[in-house]
């Protein structure tokens, strides 16, 4: 497609319950991303993908979290036993190539998580 | 390792000029600047690749210092629609993104 689609545009879940979200990006671009926007506006970078390999995933609070882009599939992030500090706004953004570089990100409209 | 902007927040009538700064405490590959309206997905401005680089859209430009490891981005004659916050973007290890912190900018007629 033409833009990022994320879905849903709100979650809800229960303190410990599990919250997916998911992502598609443009359609021809190689690189993914995920970032975390909380209440101070400041953007989290977590976890970027080329294609289906991990990118760099330094920003991941690995035990909670993981994301996937499989083949002909959207990619999705998924956090367990989510906890209050969870409630943000989530992120998608795709880059034709890497963003180091030339070629600017393109957002998607975001997931807004909130854990009760 | 995050850029620092400044200032935090702005306040313009229409028709002001207005300078966002983006600074680094390490080099800049390439500064990217996004604005992002209250609810909205942040919107792609403009890329500048090389030190010394100006660039333009309408009445938005950007510089881009090198050797200060900053970048600019001017607002001239605001208008209202220019309000939302200002993110300035940069990649220093080739792997990971980082955005600046952020300037909110608020036009009022």
């Amino acid at each position: 497609g033409e833009e990022v689609a994320q879905t849903p545009k709100h979650l809800v879940r229960g303190e410990g319950q599990k919250a997916k979200l998911y992502c598609a990006p443009i359609k021809g671009h190689s690189y993914v991303f995920w970032y975390q926007q909380v209440l101070k506006n400041e953007f989290k970078f977590l976890i970027s993908f080329q294609n289906e390999n991990v990118f760099d995933e330094t920003g991941m609070p690995k035990e909670r979290f993981s994301a996937k882009c499989l083949p002909n599939s959207p990619c999705s992030l998924e956090i367990q036993a989510t906890k209050l500090e969870d409630s943000a706004v989530y992120f998608c953004a795709s880059s034709q190539n890497y963003p180091g570089g030339n070629q600017p990100q393109h957002f998607g409209d975001g997931t807004r998580l909130s854990i009760l | 390792q995050q850029p620092v902007q400044s200032p935090q927040a702005v306040i313009l009538r229409e028709g002001e000029d207005a300078v966002i700064n983006c600074s680094s405490s390490k080099a800049l590959y390439s500064v990217h600047w996004y604005r992002q309206k209250h609810g909205e997905a942040p919107v792609f401005l403009m890329i500048l690749l090389k030190g010394g680089e100006q660039k333009g859209h309408d009445k938005i430009s950007a510089s881009f210092n090198e050797k200060k490891q900053q970048s600019s981005l001017y607002l001239t004659a605001s208008q209202l629609s220019y309000s939302g916050t200002y993110f300035c973007g940069t990649d220093y290890t080739g792997n990971q993104f980082y955005f600046g912190t952020g300037t909110s900018l608020t036009v009022i007629p």
